[in-house]
């Protein structure tokens, strides 16, 4: 069976940390992984896109790597700001199937 | 990449009635996939949608209660029937994005209180 974990299921840290948010699935043959962000009732905002073969995307402050061996891919935030405020879901994309497994998410805040 | 327009953001139904969902797509895309995110839990997949074929329904989803309608390639509709407490969700459509790196591009979701 296809899952996807997401670790920790919630966060609060002071503004200015750096954190790491973890996201782990059970098959390695996946096409894809990618992150997104979710605010209060609403819909998802991608953030990155890690294509099988990659081992990491960056943009901007944030930094998502994979390691397809171990079933685990980390979302990597510098210098938090309460506009970053959110829940964050990884969602895997095997290679068999055309939709996205989603985690459960992390629900994150930041504190000014 | 894709762009998506979805609506109603939120509606409030009651009890028996039945709801429609639209989302317009920016550019023409082969499949559209429905999402529903119930509270505090994850998004799961309802269906995919092909422009001219039915809808594939995944386990546990049934047309009945979920008919979905794909006239075109840049168009879709999803209808909650007979809705009842139970169905009051966030649903969200979705499609593959045609930007760098594919990837998957999401509706701005509605938000459905059922009383």
């Amino acid at each position: 069976k296809q899952e996807v974990t997401q670790i920790p299921a919630a966060l609060s840290v002071p503004e200015g940390e750096n954190l790491v948010l973890n996201c782990s699935f059970t098959d390695s043959a996946i096409y894809n992984l990618q992150w997104f962000r979710q605010d209060p009732g609403k819909g998802l905002t991608s953030l990155l896109l890690i294509q099988s073969s990659q081992r990491e995307q960056t943009s901007g402050r944030l930094n998502a790597s994979l390691d397809k061996s171990s079933g685990r891919s980390t979302l990597y935030i510098a210098a938090s700001q309460p506009g970053d405020s959110a829940t964050y879901l990884c969602a895997v994309h095997y290679n068999y199937g055309q939709n996205f497994v989603f985690g459960p998410g992390t629900r994150l805040s930041v504190l000014p | 990449s894709a762009v998506i327009s979805q609506k109603p953001s939120r509606d409030i139904c009651q009890r028996g009635t039945s709801l429609t969902i639209q989302c317009q797509v920016d550019s023409q895309v082969t499949m559209m996939f429905w999402y529903r995110q119930q509270p505090g839990q994850s998004l799961t997949l309802i269906a995919t949608a092909n422009q001219g074929s039915e809808a594939t329904y995944e386990s546990g989803f049934v047309i009945d209660k979920f008919p979905i309608s794909r006239p075109n390639l840049t168009f879709s509709t999803l209808t909650v029937s007979n809705m009842s407490p139970e169905d009051s969700s966030i649903y969200l459509c979705s499609v593959e994005a045609t930007g760098l790196g594919y990837g998957y591009t999401f509706g701005s979701g509605t938000r459905l209180t059922v009383v």
